[in-house]
C-alpha cells in the first residue's frame, strides 16, 4: 500500500511558537506539496517541491517554509505561528513527469493556534 | 494550471445514480482531466483520470466531452459511503508541470 504519513494528527501551538509539520513518503516519488484546508476556501497550495532540496512557493507561502532534505521526507515550518495559520494541512506527492499520475495524500494534521 | 468550474453542492438519494459535472471551458491539448474525492476528516483520494476517452474504474465513469470543454464524473449507484467533497482538476502534461491546484469542489450529500 502506498504511504504519505503526517507526523501529527492534532496540535496545539501558542502564537509566535515555531511550528514543524512533517509529511514522509514510502514510494520514492520525486514531487511532494504543502496544502491548507479551511471551510469554504477548498485547497490552497502553500509549497511545493518537485525534487530533493527543490521548492517553489504555492498560492499562499506568507508565513511558511518548508525542507526537503531527503526524498522521502517534507516539512513544513510556521516560524511563528498567528491565529489565522489555524486550519487543517495536507500534505501530498506524486511521481514526477506524467500527468496521469495519482496524487497521494496524507490523512492531514490539524493545527490550532492559540 | 487552467481553471475549473464545479457545483458548490450536489444530492442524491442512495441507490441511485449521481452525475457531478465540471467545466473547464480553458483546458488545454494536453491537459489530463482528474478527480479526487475528500471524506470527511480525511485527505483526498484519487477517484478517476482521463485525457480524451470516456474511462471506467470499480469507483465511477467520466465522461468527458467531445470539445474537453466539460466532463462529467458518474458514480452509478449512491451509497452513503459516496458523501463527500468531490474535486476535478486539470493536470498540464507541459509547462509548470509540478504546480497542483484545487478548487472547492462540490459537496455531495446522499440521502438515505
Amino acid at each position: 500500500d502506498v504511504k504519505v504519513t503526517q507526523s501529527s494528527r492534532y496540535l496545539v501551538k501558542r502564537t509566535g511558537e515555531k511550528v514543524f509539520l512533517e509529511c514522509v513518503q514510502d514510494m520514492d516519488h520525486e514531487n511532494m506539496f504543502w496544502y491548507r484546508q479551511d471551510p469554504g476556501l477548498g485547497l490552497r497550495l502553500i509549497y511545493f517541491s518537485y525534487d530533493v532540496k527543490m521548492k517553489e512557493k504555492g498560492d499562499i507561502p506568507e508565513g511558511y517554509s518548508v525542507s526537503r532534505e531527503k526524498k522521502e521526507r517534507f516539512s513544513l515550518i510556521l516560524e511563528s505561528a498567528s491565529t489565522n495559520q489555524t486550519s487543517m494541512y495536507l500534505c501530498a506527492s506524486r511521481v514526477q513527469g506524467q500527468s496521469g499520475n495519482t496524487i497521494y495524500f496524507g490523512e492531514g494534521s490539524w493545527l490550532t493556534v492559540v | 494550471d487552467a481553471k475549473t468550474t464545479q457545483p458548490n453542492s450536489m444530492e442524491s438519494n442512495e441507490e441511485e445514480p449521481v452525475h457531478l459535472p465540471c467545466n473547464h471551458s480553458t483546458i488545454s491539448g494536453t491537459d489530463y482531466i482528474h478527480w479526487y474525492r475528500q471524506l470527511p476528516s480525511q485527505g483526498p483520494e484519487y477517484v478517476i483520470h482521463g485525457l480524451t476517452s470516456n474511462v471506467n474504474n470499480r469507483m465511477a465513469s467520466l465522461a468527458i466531452a467531445e470539445d474537453r470543454k466539460s466532463s462529467t464524473l458518474i458514480l452509478h449507484r449512491a451509497t452513503l459511503r459516496d458523501a463527500a467533497v468531490y474535486y476535478c482538476i486539470l493536470r498540464d502534461s507541459g509547462g509548470s508541470n509540478y504546480k497542483l491546484t484545487f478548487g472547492k469542489g462540490t459537496l455531495l450529500t446522499v440521502n438515505p
